[in-house]
């Protein structure tokens, strides 16, 4: 079945740790985006792309870092997790190649981080 | 860039009443206004979008509206029920052939519908 799936769903880290957040897509999308959460709240963009090597800041780059080496795999990287980067982070994808509308923009589950 | 405003931030009815949520856009190049619903630990879900071209569409219970000359468009949600009790995100962004940029979210309204 065509889906987003996040891992890990909840995350409990260090302050200064490294943490990689996963995303893959079978949408067979071309265009996917990374926000940050907090439960109920704004929706803040912080990378996104719209095809295989490239990608873009958003408002809150939130000093992470993505890539786009397959199309269907987006990871975000926090090099040094701190507390202001508690919060829920979903990602996103849309365009080109995907069984719903051109435009409609879907959501994974979301990846829970806590870092203390 | 894009600016979206939404109002309320905080909407309560009673069950059975409607609900109207409001939002603005500052950019005359967007062509595209979703509208998200998000229930309380769960993804955000589209239950309804507009493109430019058109000034009104419903589903059920549900219709968005678009005033394209005053960059405005809003969601009205008839007889209300509790399980439409969530947060609803607006959007817009343009998309298609002459370009895409991501879409920028308004801040959200929490709807309480009371039974």
């Amino acid at each position: 079945e065509a889906d987003i799936y996040q891992t890990p769903r909840y995350l409990v880290i260090g302050t200064g740790k490294k943490i990689t957040l996963e995303c893959s897509q079978t949408m067979g999308h071309d265009k996917m985006y990374w926000y940050q959460q907090d439960p109920g709240m704004e929706l803040h963009l912080i990378h996104y792309s719209y095809g295989v090597n490239s990608t873009e800041k958003g408002d809150l780059s939130s000093e992470s870092t993505v890539s786009r080496i397959r199309t269907e795999h987006f990871p975000l990287t926090l090099e040094s997790a701190r507390p202001s980067h508690t919060s829920q982070y979903l990602c996103a994808s849309s365009g080109v190649g995907g069984p719903r509308s051109f435009y409609e923009q879907y959501f994974g589950p979301g990846t829970r981080l806590t870092v203390t | 860039g894009e600016n979206v405003e939404q109002h309320p931030s905080t909407l309560s009815v009673q069950e059975g009443d409607s609900a109207v949520i409001k939002c603005t856009y500052s950019d005359s190049a967007s062509n595209y206004f979703p509208w998200y619903k998000q229930e309380l630990g769960k993804r955000p879900q589209l239950i309804i979008d507009i493109r430019s071209n058109v000034g009104e569409k419903k589903d059920q219970r549900i219709a968005v509206t678009l005033n394209k000359t005053a960059k405005h468009f809003s969601l009205h949600i008839t007889e209300t029920q509790p399980e439409d009790s969530a947060v609803y995100f607006c959007a817009a962004s343009r998309a298609g052939i002459s370009g895409n940029t991501p879409l920028v979210f308004g801040k959200g309204t929490r709807l309480s519908v009371i039974a």
